[in-house]
């Protein structure tokens, strides 16, 4: 059951240009999304996350946008770097107290 | 750095014995979360605790188990291991107030041969 789900396993950009992660949700009771960046042999880092009240929110060079009628999620990372290259996770957490991922992204920045 | 510590980063072991995986949640977080990470998997949620008290279970088998001590920190226990366990076991806390994050820790790689 996979209430999270990230369709594209790997994804590469020209560094400079806009990398864009896709994530897809089923259960309309997730009320907050996040997303997390992991690079090898590290936990997950905590990027950005909103709330299903809003439909956008940004921090310096990333924006997620939610589209709660689509019941789905993007990442936009602008301008892309090669420090960004690792591998992209987002999460929804409803009021079970449960946060559910998705089996990730990986993004390759090409310099 | 996350603030959120576990220990020990690499374990290898036999099948059929048992391990204990440490973490320490950030300064002030109260919930702590076990998730299971295997061969590039996504992030299985395990176990939740808030302030001592188990919150939530995800898929987590009967041969593990877990607790969070009155100092906030937690233990998850993993007993008659079997060589599939092997997998990264990441720890993550947060203030567990509505809409905060989680914050990992590096994760605890197991391998059971």
């Amino acid at each position: 059951d996979q209430q999270v789900k990230q369709n594209s396993p790997s994804l590469s950009v020209q560094e400079g240009r806009i990398s864009i992660l896709n994530c897809d949700y089923t259960n309309s009771m997730f009320d907050y999304f996040l997303w997390y960046k992991k690079y090898p042999a590290e936990g997950p880092t905590f990027l950005i996350s909103i709330s299903s009240i809003k439909d956008k929110n940004e921090d310096g060079r990333f924006t997620v946008f939610l589209n709660k009628s689509a019941k789905h999620l993007s990442l936009h990372i602008v301008p892309s770097q090669p420090g960004d290259s690792a591998v992209y996770f987002c999460a929804a957490h409803s009021g079970t107290y449960k946060y559910i991922f998705g089996t990730g992204t990986r993004l390759k920045v090409l310099a | 750095d996350s603030g959120v510590t576990q220990t020990p980063k690499h374990l290898i072991t036999a099948t059929g014995q048992r391990v204990t995986l440490r973490c320490s949640p950030r300064s002030g977080d109260l919930s702590v979360y076990w998730y299971q990470q295997s061969l590039d998997q996504g992030l299985q949620f395990l176990i939740q605790y808030y302030n001592g008290e188990e919150r939530a279970k995800g898929n987590i088998l009967e041969r593990f188990s877990a607790q969070q001590f009155p100092d906030l920190h937690s233990e998850l226990n993993l007993s008659s291991l079997e060589l599939g366990d092997s997998a990264l076991y990441f720890c993550a806390s947060s203030a567990g107030t509505v809409n905060s994050p989680l914050h990992f820790g590096n994760g605890t790689r197991l391998t059971v041969t």
